[in-house]
């Protein structure tokens, strides 16, 4: 079946600095990916839906220029935690859609990224 | 903006008996919804969905039930065993939008 990989699955990083989480559909094309971002105990939040060859549409509250995504190919999707902050810590979630309709037969999640901002 | 939310957010179950997971939405427009099970450090995983124009649907073991009028979700899961412990998620998809909204999660935990 379809899968989304996520890399790394874990990342830990210095305040300050930049980090890149990588979301890949591996056997479809993905015109549109979905990043979410999970606290500890709490629902997944949408961040950003990501267009391939456009640009993101984020959601309101999410900076753009701090969570940088580029979905350069129809393959991949990344996002870019530009100086990071302990607040920023979190569990990372992609997801692809592998054709127009949004469904739960079409649409694939990564197994997130841990992300540790130290 | 909409929110999707959950009433209870630990269900403690024994292992054959069935287990019955909530969700209140509020956006009267959303046109779509699932069922996500989340495993500890894991991404989401679809269990069954249900379109608005149906008021149930069932699958394997698991059967969701939908009511437009107080906008209200459940997932129901018969024989409910060990490896169905973990975070249940509603989603929902507004009508004219892509992605999906998740609820705020019920952890099931499953006694032996």
């Amino acid at each position: 079946g379809a899968v989304v990989s996520q890399h790394p699955s874990r990342v830990i990083c210095k305040s300050g600095t930049s980090v890149k989480i990588e979301c890949r559909s591996l056997d479809f094309q993905a015109t549109t990916m979905f990043w979410y971002r999970q606290f500890p105990k709490q629902s997944l939040m949408l961040m950003a839906t990501s267009n391939e060859g456009s640009k993101a549409t984020y959601e309101q509250g999410v900076e753009k220029d701090k969570f940088l995504i580029n979905h350069a190919s129809l393959t991949l999707s990344t996002l870019t935690v530009t100086s990071a902050h302990p607040e920023d810590s979190s569990f990372y979630i992609c997801s692809a859609s592998r054709s127009g309709e949004i469904s739960g037969n079409t649409i694939y999640f990564g197994e997130g990224s841990w992300l540790t901002v130290v | 903006g909409e929110n999707v939310g959950l009433h209870l957010p630990t269900l403690s179950v024994q292992e054959g008996d069935n287990s019955i997971i909530n969700c209140a939405y509020s956006n009267s427009a959303s046109d779509y919804f699932i069922w996500y099970k989340q495993e500890s450090g894991k991404g989401p995983q679809f269990i069954i969905d249900i379109r608005s124009n149906m008021d149930k649907r069932q699958g394997q073991r698991v059967t969701v039930l939908l009511n437009k009028t107080v906008k209200h979700l459940s997932l129901q899961i018969a024989a409910t065993q060990p490896g169905d412990s973990a975070v249940y998620f509603c989603a929902e998809r507004g009508t004219g939008r892509r992605a999906l909204t998740f609820g705020s999660g019920t952890r099931l935990q499953v006694q032996p």
